[in-house]
């Protein structure tokens, strides 16, 4: 069965440092996606990133960056300079063959003026 | 784009009532989902719709829920009669294609607290 780890339950890092949330999943799909929601204080779900199966290129947006391997199947999330509205709680995301998406249990990142 | 619309945000209730809630999604979106988030169990897909018609709901907790879309613009998850453990965020998504791999946009989600 699928399955996405977020080992990190919670990070607690001071502004401007950079920090990266691990995610890990298990699979057996071919073919399949893989997501970050970020969740802040506020409580709603905000969509940050998609990346499918066969696309391994990293990708940057701004402070973030993803860095996605299938080698060890992971799909690990950088924030670079990190600021105190960083702070949420970030959510890993499979989706494949079962036609849901599975959330991982979500990292809070606290970041620390 | 209004983006997802949930009703109400904040819903308090006796155990034994019925509770409703509403969803708009986003226009053009042909699917909708409806989630879950306990600190328990983390979120939960309850049943999802394309192009209106209930696709899957194996996530429905048991016979008091039920969800309907009677048109692409409205979704109401209906719980009756309600229970202190259906306490829980409830949030309502919509995505272009029927699995939502292009990423869902959720709505504000409801906090319901059955008392």
């Amino acid at each position: 069965a699928q399955k996405v780890t977020q080992a990190q339950t919670e990070i607690s890092v001071v502004e401007k440092e950079d920090v990266t949330l691990d995610c890990v999943y298990e699979t057996r799909d071919t073919t399949y996606y893989l997501f970050w929601y970020k969740q802040p204080p506020s409580g709603e779900l905000v969509f940050l990133i998609r990346r499918n199966s066969f696309d391994e290129q990293n990708e940057i947006s701004g402070r973030y960056s993803w860095n996605f391997q299938k080698s060890t199947s992971s799909f690990n999330f950088t924030i670079t300079a990190s600021q105190v509205v960083d702070s949420a709680v970030y959510f890993c995301t499979y989706g494949g063959a079962t036609n849901k998406l599975i959330f991982g249990t979500g990292t809070l990142l606290a970041v620390q003026p | 784009d209004a983006g997802v619309i949930q009703s109400p945000r904040h819903e308090v209730t006796e155990m034994g009532q019925e509770v409703t809630l509403r969803c708009k999604p986003i226009s053009g979106h042909n699917s909708l989902f409806w989630y879950r988030q306990t600190m328990m169990r983390g979120l939960e897909l309850l049943i999802y719709f394309n192009n209106n018609v209930p696709i899957d709901d194996s996530g429905m907790p048991e016979d008091r829920f039920s969800a309907k879309m009677p048109n692409a613009s409205f979704s109401t998850l209906k719980i009756q009669p309600s229970e202190p453990r259906d306490s829980a965020v409830y949030f309502c998504a919509s995505s272009l294609d029927a699995l939502g791999f292009y990423g869902y946009t959720f709505g504000s989600g409801t906090r319901l607290t059955v008392v």
